[in-house]
């Protein structure tokens, strides 16, 4: 049962471009939402969050926006560059203070994005 | 570098032998989380422990076991290994607890290959 999900295993853009990556997920008690780049052999890089109780989040070049009543999050890059290439996962978790200090991560399958120059 | 450290990077074994992989949190970090990615998979969660205590469990099959040290450091130990569980293994490390700083941040993995 796939709670997260990321259904483009790749996307390809132009440089300059903008990049749109897809997240949808299935578990309403979900309030915090994370995307993660990933480089070949390193570990995945915390890039940007959102809580449940906000839509949009900016941070430099990276946005995400979260549609509760859809279950869906998305991550816009703007302008996109060649260094952006990498694998991007989304991320969910509940965070609510009622769950205690129990604050794992469930994580989609990732999305290849791929900046051409 | 996220300051979250991982030994060793490449473990090469056989079959029904048993492992060790440590992880060393960020400073001031006081929970670890373990994730497993296997070929083509996302990251699966698999155990996590906040202050020397397990918090939550995931999908950890029983061969596994996790534990985290009063210096904060944790290992994961593996026991009688399977070719299926060749994979990457991550460690993570947050603030956790309640203190509204909710973003993991990840050591470079483990690649554990069993032969």
């Amino acid at each position: 049962d796939q709670q997260v999900k990321q259904n483009s295993p790749s996307l390809s853009v132009q440089e300059g471009r903008i990049s749109i990556l897809n997240c949808d997920y299935t578990n309403s008690m979900f309030d915090y939402f994370l995307w993660y780049k990933k480089y070949p052999a390193e570990g995945p890089t915390f890039l940007i969050s959102i809580s449940s109780i906000k839509d949009k989040n900016e941070d430099g070049r990276f946005t995400v926006f979260l549609n509760k009543s859809a279950k869906h999050l998305s991550l816009h890059i703007v302008p996109s560059q060649p260094g952006d290439s990498a694998v991007y996962f989304c991320a969910a978790g509940v965070f609510k203070i009622s769950s205690g200090s129990a604050r794992q991560l469930t994580f989609g399958s990732g999305t290849q994005l791929t900046v051409l120059p | 570098d996220s300051g979250v450290t991982q030994t060793p990077k490449h473990l090469i074994t056989a079959t029904g032998q048993r492992v060790t992989l440590r992880c060393s949190p960020r400073s001031g970090d006081l929970s670890v989380y373990w994730y497993q990615q296997s070929l083509d998979q996302g990251l699966q969660f698999l155990i996590q422990y906040y202050n020397g205590e397990e918090r939550a469990k995931g999908n950890i099959l029983e061969r596994f076991s996790a534990q985290q040290f009063p210096d904060l450091h944790s290992e994961l130990n593996l026991s009688s290994l399977e070719l299926g569980d060749s994979a990457l293994y991550f460690c993570a490390s947050s603030v956790g607890g309640t203190s509204g700083l909710n973003e993991q941040f990840f050591g470079p993995g483990t690649r554990l290959t069993v032969l």
